[in-house]
């Protein structure tokens, strides 16, 4: 079974510096995909970013970027140039390929993003 | 309709009853997964089905819980005899059949208490 650690309940960082949002994972599988999902209040979790684990390019998505780790299992987002915006419950997801593809979620990161 | 859309977004229920959450996926989406978040934590994964059929209900925690997908559209998740321990936001997401790399669409789900 995998499992999915987001060691970080909260963080805070002020408008428009950076922040890094840290996620490991254990897994057996060696084809899988890698998600950041954000949830505002409105509690609709909205893809930020993914991860195929057969890249070895970081995924890049305007302010959004991953540090993938493949061998430490290792999934981290980098946000810069954080905006108000950006506050949020943020969650880590392993999917692996195959079979239901369900995902299998963190326990998340309450971002704020302080004026 | 435009994305995934959940109702009721609320229900409040005594302990005991019977409920029904419904949920209409993304429209020729064939895959659709429901998932539960008790406060504080991720998403866990209850069922997941591909059409009309459920290919995966490993996530469904007793025999009080059940879900139907008939026509393999709208989905209708079913709690029998609810206790409180069933509080929690029941999430539905849909997505294109499994195709690599496939993104689920969330709705905004519904909030069960059970009091």
């Amino acid at each position: 079974a995998q499992t999915v650690t987001q060691s970080q309940p909260e963080m805070s960082v002020q408008e428009a510096e950076t922040v890094t949002l840290s996620c490991t994972y254990d897994t057996s599988e060696n084809n899988y995909y890698l998600f950041w999902y954000k949830q505002p209040p409105s509690r609709q979790m909205i893809l930020v970013i993914r991860q195929e684990a057969y890249k070895q390019q970081n995924a890049t998505e305007n302010r959004f970027s991953v540090n993938f780790q493949k061998a430490a299992k290792s999934f981290s987002l980098k946000i810069s140039d954080s905006q108000l915006g950006d506050t949020a419950m943020y969650f880590c997801a392993f999917r692996a390929q195959g079979g239901s593809e369900k995902l299998v979620f963190g326990k998340g990161t309450k971002l704020t993003v302080n004026p | 309709g435009a994305g995934v859309s959940q109702t009721p977004s609320n229900k409040v229920t005594e302990k005991g009853k019977y409920v029904e959450l419904r949920c209409d996926p993304i429209s020729g989406h064939t895959a659709l997964y429901w998932y539960r978040q008790s406060l504080g934590q991720g998403p866990e994964f209850l069922i997941y089905f591909q059409g009309t059929g459920a290919a995966d209900d490993s996530g469904l925690p007793n025999d009080r819980f059940f879900a139907v997908r008939p026509e393999g559209s709208v989905s209708t998740l079913k709690i029998q005899r609810t206790e409180r321990g069933d509080s929690a936001v029941y999430l539905c997401a849909s997505s294109l059949i499994r195709q690599k790399n496939t993104e689920a669409f969330f709705g905004q789900g519904t909030r069960l208490t059970v009091v």
